[in-house]
């Protein structure tokens, strides 16, 4: 059972240079969530997204763009890394609106902009 | 705005004793979701128990219980007879019900900043 899955765990950027996360899920959630984690910040939410189609800013959404054209995977893209972008993100996701419980949470990628 | 606060960054216990960690919250909501994720050295994000507001009754899994004080905003996580793998970040978390309404931060985790748990031989 994959369950979410984030490549890659690690990278390293240069100051300007783009990359894109990518998130996959195999239990057909529909909703989908983009976190920042920062030592003392606890984590963040950067963006999210309720179905395919569909995303929505979180609480620290600039720097980033996302996408989710497909229901399995959310992208999270930096178009241009900044020093102060350098974080561990995570990826999560839940089954759907009307179906409470937790996030099922990715292994995390350490991102890290020189 | 949901706010969750823990107000011990660190904490350390023996082996085979009991640890509570405090978690605070400021919500407006009557309705809604508490829980408590475990971070050990790997990363992973791992649900250690939920809390549902509207039930009374304090959720238990295992070795680990909850104090929910829905009228003081507090619901701390006791840990009894610490085992050294429960060394991790601990961190509480605030969920609005999902079916709250249509946009919005419904559905989504607010986390505190989170509590380091050293349980020591």
């Amino acid at each position: 059972n994959a369950g979410v899955t984030q490549t890659p765990k690690f990278r390293v950027l240069k100051t300007g240079q783009s990359m894109t996360l990518l998130c996959a899920q195999d239990m057909n959630h529909e909703y989908m969530y983009w976190y920042r984690q920062d030592p003392g910040m606890g984590l963040r939410l950067i963006h999210y997204s309720v179905g395919e189609g569909t995303t929505a800013k979180g609480e620290v959404p600039d720097g980033y763009n996302v996408s989710r054209l497909k229901k399995q995977n959310f992208l999270l893209g930096l178009e241009s890394a900044a020093p102060s972008q350098t974080s561990v993100y995570f990826c999560a996701s839940r089954p759907g609106r009307r179906i409470p419980g937790e996030l099922f949470f990715g292994e995390g990628s350490r991102l890290t902009v020189l | 705005a949901q706010t969750v606060t823990q107000s011990q960054p660190e904490m350390s216990v023996q082996e085979a004793e009991t640890v509570t960690l405090s978690c605070t919250y400021d919500t407006s909501e009557s309705n809604y979701y508490l829980f408590w994720y475990k971070q050990p050295p790997s990363r992973q994000m791992i649900l250690v128990i939920r809390q549902e507001a509207y039930k009374q009754q304090n959720a238990t899994e295992n070795r680990f219980s909850v104090n929910f004080q829905k009228a003081a905003k507090s619901f701390s996580l006791k840990i009894s007879d610490s085992q050294l793998g429960d060394t991790a970040m601990y961190f509480c978390a605030f969920m609005k019900p999902p079916w709250a309404g249509y946009g919005g931060s419904q559905g989504n985790l607010i986390f505190g900043k989170g509590t380091k748990l050293s349980v020591k031989p």
